[in-house]
């Protein structure tokens, strides 16, 4: 029943490890996102992809490389992990904004911890 | 000059009063603008959309936005212990037809006493 779902919600690791986190989203919307949120509550966009195509490209190490095999689902790839990598991590998902933009929906978010 | 900016608060309210949370952005073309509720711990969740000119009521929520001003303010009537958490405005800039980039300010964290 859950419209945008991430896994994991937890993820412990290691820096330089290579780690993946996955959304999936059942509302039918075309628009999905990734954003990141810091220790001071600030929350930013990462990526944006409409339709399998990446559409935004924010100013982010290309460690990170987000996939979207389809419009229900886009996934994180983050490579050779950094202390500063440690956020929390939310999906989100939108309808597509040919008319008036549309709120956009997020996932609970995966609170991610480089040791 | 931050895109979108709030008070970081914390603003602390007694119970059943009306708490005022204000939000200013930078950019004249931005047309849409929402305000998301964070409890502690856990995901944004959208509470109010406004995209004209005046006041947008949902039950104790009243949304209101001046464009010429750049301002968009959420109240909140008779505020319960219940809403006490970090309010998130954000503006919606779009990006072609394909899909809008929410610009998130820093948030105002709410307490209400009882």
């Amino acid at each position: 029943d859950t419209a945008v779902s991430q896994t994991p919600k937890y993820l412990v690791t290691q820096m330089g490890n290579d780690k993946s986190i996955k959304c999936e989203q059942n509302l039918g919307h075309d628009t999905m996102y990734w954003y990141k949120q810091d220790s001071k509550k600030f929350l930013k966009i990462m990526f944006s992809y409409n339709n399998k195509e990446l559409i935004i490209n924010e100013t982010v190490p290309n460690r990170f490389s987000p996939k979207s095999p389809d419009k229900a689902h886009l996934n994180l790839h983050i490579n050779s992990l950094e202390l500063g990598d440690s956020a929390v991590y939310f999906c989100a998902s939108s309808q597509g904004q040919r008319g008036a933009p549309q709120p956009q929906h997020f996932g609970d978010g995966t609170r991610l911890s480089i040791l | 000059q931050k895109e979108v900016e709030q008070n970081s608060g914390p603003l602390s309210v007694p119970e059943g009063a009306i708490a005022s949370l204000n939000c200013t952005y930078s950019d004249r073309v931005s047309q849409s603008f929402f305000w998301y509720r964070q409890y502690s711990g856990k995901s944004p969740e959208l509470i109010m959309s406004i995209y004209s000119n005046g006041d947008k009521e949902d039950g104790r929520f009243t949304a209101q936005l001046n464009k010429a001003s750049q301002y968009v303010s959420l109240l909140i009537r008779d505020s319960q212990p219940s809403d006490s958490a970090t309010y998130l405005c954000a503006v919606n800039r779009r990006w072609g037809n394909q899909g809008g980039k929410l610009i998130f300010g820093q948030g105002t964290e709410l307490s209400v006493k009882p």
